[in-house]
């Protein structure tokens, strides 16, 4: 977790709401992930991002668009969710896009749409 | 789609007892990691273990790979109450780290 931040950390939000969630990474690294996670299911990778291009985006619906202003900034803006997107949503970093780099995560947002 | 698949799903074990997860995987891979995650929290790297190493320390951890078995094994040695956590491989597909569903560990006191 240390050197990868994400605000806010717990977020309520309703089906016609917009919000964003931010991540910040302070280790100078290229990459950055967004990860979904829910209950009894496998980590799922949503977005890669490197040098600030997206490189990957893992089938998301468009009510989930990524933005990557810079290396060091990451952000997931939201809306018209559904009640199931809520989930943790996780922010990495690593050095480069390299299966041997080691990815840093930041705490996660706890997200619940009603 | 999933790559690695930990087993078993939970272990609950007394403070002082070693703890042993496995990883099984499908396809061929350069690197497994192991990670682990505290209720609630992000993931934090443990371990990086490469297709050519079969063994690799880490103060109380030890990891062993058997690419012929197409699986990995974590022991904790000696558990502490702290280590209750779940823990997670990923294997690289495509340059990209691919998640199980994980080992939730209890240890008790």
């Amino acid at each position: 977790e240390t050197g990868v931040t994400q605000t806010p950390r717990h977020l309520v939000m309703g089906m016609t709401n917009k919000k964003s969630l931010k991540c910040e990474q302070h280790l100078g690294h290229n990459a950055m992930y967004w990860y979904k996670q829910s209950a009894k299911k496998p980590l799922e990778l949503m977005f890669v991002y490197s040098l600030e291009e997206r490189v990957e985006n893992n089938s998301v619906p468009s009510r989930f668009s990524p933005e990557c202003p810079n290396s060091s900034h990451l952000f997931l803006h939201l809306h018209t969710l559904q009640p199931e997107d809520s989930a943790l949503y996780l922010c990495a970093s690593s050095q480069e896009i390299r299966g041997r780099d080691e990815q840093y995560f930041g705490p996660g947002t706890r997200l619940t749409v009603t | 789609s999933q790559q690695g698949e930990e087993d078993p799903q939970a272990l609950s074990i007394q403070e002082g007892e070693n703890a042993t997860m496995n990883c099984s995987y499908k396809t061929s891979i350069n690197n497994l990691q192991w990670y682990r995650q505290n209720s609630g929290r992000g993931l934090v790297h443990l371990i990086l273990i490469r297709s050519n190493e079969r063994e690799k320390h880490s103060g109380r951890l030890r990891v062993t790979l058997d690419t012929s078995k197409k699986s990995s094994s974590l022991l904790i040695t000696a558990s502490r109450a702290a280590d209750t956590a779940s823990y997670f491989c990923a294997t690289d597909a495509s340059e990209k780290l691919v998640f199980g569903k994980g080992t939730k560990l209890t240890v008790n006191p």
